[in-house]
């Protein structure tokens, strides 16, 4: 069974950074498109960004596009999100989890999150 | 950014009742690519549907999903106690979207 597990979050300034690795195992990890999404305390899931299997295309939200920078290293199995020029509105628990059109039937792997609270 | 529009924002209901819950997108939701996420309090989200109405592994068939046009629509029949959560649907096909959930109580 596939398993994610986020780390790197914590407490920092805002307009500072932060960078946020997500370590994939049990599964195909290079097969599979990544999204990060994340969740502010008592609010909805948020989604971040994404990226394509062989990392060569991404997508970003509008609130995090020119400040956020997804990547992976399919040879470490591992997922990264570069957070610059953090904001108060940026503090919230990011998960990572496998894209659901990767696979059918949809493989669906979330990690338990990692906080990261921007204080101003 | 395709906007995924959840209502209503909450329902109260009790054991062996229906609830009935509606994610509007702003466009065209590409290949049926929508599904639907359970989350409870501290848990991480659950894969419920995909690809509009294909329940996901181990999910009992009290569970639906449909479409008609870009009004999506997750059926919960028979809701038992366990079913408190928050729904969230979220579509896959244009980048990624989240709608914004509806909080199912069981009284």
């Amino acid at each position: 069974q596939g398993q994610l597990v986020e780390s790197g979050g914590g407490v920092v300034q805002s307009g500072g950074s932060l960078r946020l690795s997500c370590a994939a195992s049990g599964f195909t990890f290079s097969s599979f498109g990544m999204h990060w999404v994340r969740q502010a305390p008592g609010k909805g899931l948020v989604w971040v960004a994404f990226i394509w299997h062989h990392g060569g295309e991404k997508e970003y939200a509008d609130s995090v596009k020119g400040r956020f920078t997804i990547s992976r290293d399919n040879s470490k199995n591992t997922l990264y999100l570069e957070m610059d020029n953090l904001r108060a509105e940026d503090t919230a628990v990011y998960y990572c989890a496998t894209s659901l059109s990767s696979s059918w039937p949809p493989e669906d792997f979330w990690g338990p999150g990692t906080s990261v609270t921007v204080s101003s | 950014d395709m906007v995924l529009t959840q209502s209503p924002g909450s329902l109260s209901l009790s054991p062996g009742e229906s609830a009935t819950l509606s994610c509007r997108a702003g466009q065209s939701v590409i290949s049926d690519y929508l599904a639907w996420y359970q989350q409870k309090p501290g848990q991480t989200p659950r894969l419920l549907i995909y690809g509009v109405s294909s329940r996901a592994t181990g999910i009992p068939d009290r569970f639906s999903g449909s479409v008609s046009g870009t009004d999506f629509t997750l059926t919960i029949s028979r809701l038992e106690p366990e079913d408190s959560a928050v729904y969230f649907c979220h579509q896959y096909g244009s980048s990624a979207t989240f709608g914004g959930g509806t909080k199912v109580e069981i009284k």
